[in-house]
């Protein structure tokens, strides 16, 4: 069953906290993104990986930081330098930058 | 700046009726022009994606528009059915970004019964 996976769903943490999201993908793309979704507002995008080992601040990168060790796997930290890290955050993957990407279910953070 | 406004914020019709969803971008050059449709707490999944040549698109019950000379595009839903109702979202290729996505802030379509 390909796709996109993005665990939890749901996330509680303390202001103060690191958190860490979790993305897999198992549809051999080669580029990964991180969205954040708050609402009225588009998507915007945090962090984008062209290939393993490699990643590109995106919009909005200040407060976040990520690692792409495997092809597979696109982990998001969200740290307490993040001012404002409540909101939803969903991940994406597309064969190449420019082609059509393919999301994940998204995870809810609320920070408290 | 690169934008892309959607209208309008928010809509609801009843069963069975049409409508048209609206999107106004500025991004110049644009490699191409996506619609997705995303359920409440879901990821967005693409409806129908045009370049700067097609004129229209479509997908079932789903067609959109695209007119690049004024820099607009709707997408039309036809019979709507109760399992429409969702966010609506107009993303624009930006060619000059490296064919970086511009969202759209999406239309929140409800359909009643």
């Amino acid at each position: 069953d390909g796709g996109i996976t993005q665990s939890p769903k749901y996330l509680f943490r303390k202001e103060g906290q690191n958190v860490t999201l979790s993305c897999e993908q198992n549809l051999n793309h080669d580029a990964m993104y991180w969205y954040r979704q708050d609402p009225g507002q588009g998507l915007r995008l945090i962090y984008y990986s062209q290939i393993v080992n490699d990643f590109q601040k995106g919009d909005i990168a200040e407060g976040y930081s990520v690692s792409r060790e495997k092809k597979e796997s696109f982990p998001l930290t969200v740290t307490s330098a993040q001012k404002n890290p409540t909101a939803f955050y969903l991940c994406a993957s597309s064969m190449g930058v420019g082609v059509e990407q393919y999301f994940g279910p998204g995870t809810r953070l609320t920070v408290t | 700046k690169n934008q892309v406004e959607q209208s309008p914020q928010s809509l609801i019709i009843l069963e069975g009726k049409n409508c048209t969803l609206q999107c106004n971008y500025t991004v110049s050059p644009f490699s191409n022009l996506r619609w997705y449709k995303q359920d409440t707490g879901r990821g967005p999944v693409s409806l129908t994606i045009m370049t700067f040549s097609e004129n229209t698109k479509s997908n079932g019950r789903y067609t959109a528009t695209l007119d690049a000379d004024t820099k607009q595009s709707s997408l039309h839903i036809t019979a709507s059915q109760l399992s429409d109702s969702a966010s609506y979202i107009c993303v624009v290729s930006a060619r000059e970004y490296g064919n970086k996505l511009v969202f759209g802030a999406g239309t929140i379509l409800r359909v009643k019964s």
